[in-house]
């Protein structure tokens, strides 16, 4: 069974704080893993990996995927109240394009 | 910026009831997806659906659920006889499918409460 877990489930830091989040994954078929921010609703999407030692760089967040030790990492500096969400990592492999395994979430809470 | 979108926003409907979630996918893809979340749980896949048919579907996903294509817009799930335990976020997403395109663009979803 398709398995991807995250830690920690959640963190609370001060505006201006560096945080990473990590995610494990074991998904049977690996193609890419996807980061997402889930704030009120709908997971939107920030990142996709599909390569080894590549960061991706949106603003102040950055991800990497380590596809030997099925680890990957985000990371967001500078944070700010608004960077305030649940951030889910998913791994996509199956049969199916687009089918993802979805881990529990890193609820994360920046204090002004 | 094209979007999913889903309707109704929410849904309550008493236990033993059909309901019918609706999504309209992002215009140019071809590969559509149903997801669930159980309050406080994680998104769970329910089914992918690609060239009219069912390509994946999880366990969750059985007799009960049904989905279709019903025009070239639309895309619905179907629950025939919904349980109390059916109550979760319902969400449709949609993707572009090919080599490195595996992202999946969610809708708002659908809050379905079975009572």
């Amino acid at each position: 069974e398709d398995k991807v877990v995250q830690s920690p489930l959640s963190l609370v830091v001060h505006e201006g704080d560096t945080v990473t989040l990590n995610c494990s994954y074991e998904v049977t078929n690996f193609r890419s893993l996807l980061w997402y921010k889930q704030e009120k609703k709908a997971p939107t999407f920030l990142f996709m990996l599909t390569s080894s030692g590549i960061e991706k760089k949106s603003g102040r967040l950055s991800s990497i995927l380590d596809k030997k030790e099925l680890f990957s990492i985000l990371n967001i500096t500078a944070t700010q109240t608004g960077d305030s969400a649940i951030y889910l990592c998913a791994g996509a492999g199956g049969t199916s394009y687009g089918k993802l395994t979805f881990g529990q979430g890193t609820i994360l809470t920046v204090h002004p | 910026e094209p979007e999913v979108t889903q309707t109704p926003s929410h849904q309550v409907t008493q236990m033993g009831q059909e309901v019918i979630l609706r999504c309209v996918p992002i215009s140019n893809h071809l590969y559509f997806y149903w997801y669930r979340q159980i309050l406080g749980q994680k998104v769970e896949f329910l089914v992918s659906f690609y060239n009219n048919e069912i390509s994946e579907k999880s366990e969750i996903f059985d007799d009960q659920f049904s989905v279709e294509r019903p025009d070239g817009s639309n895309f619905t799930l179907k629950i025939r006889s919904t349980k109390l335990e059916d109550s979760a976020m319902y969400f449709c997403a949609s993707s572009i499918p090919g080599q490195g395109k595996t992202e999946a663009f969610f809708g708002q979803g659908t809050r379905l409460t079975v009572v």
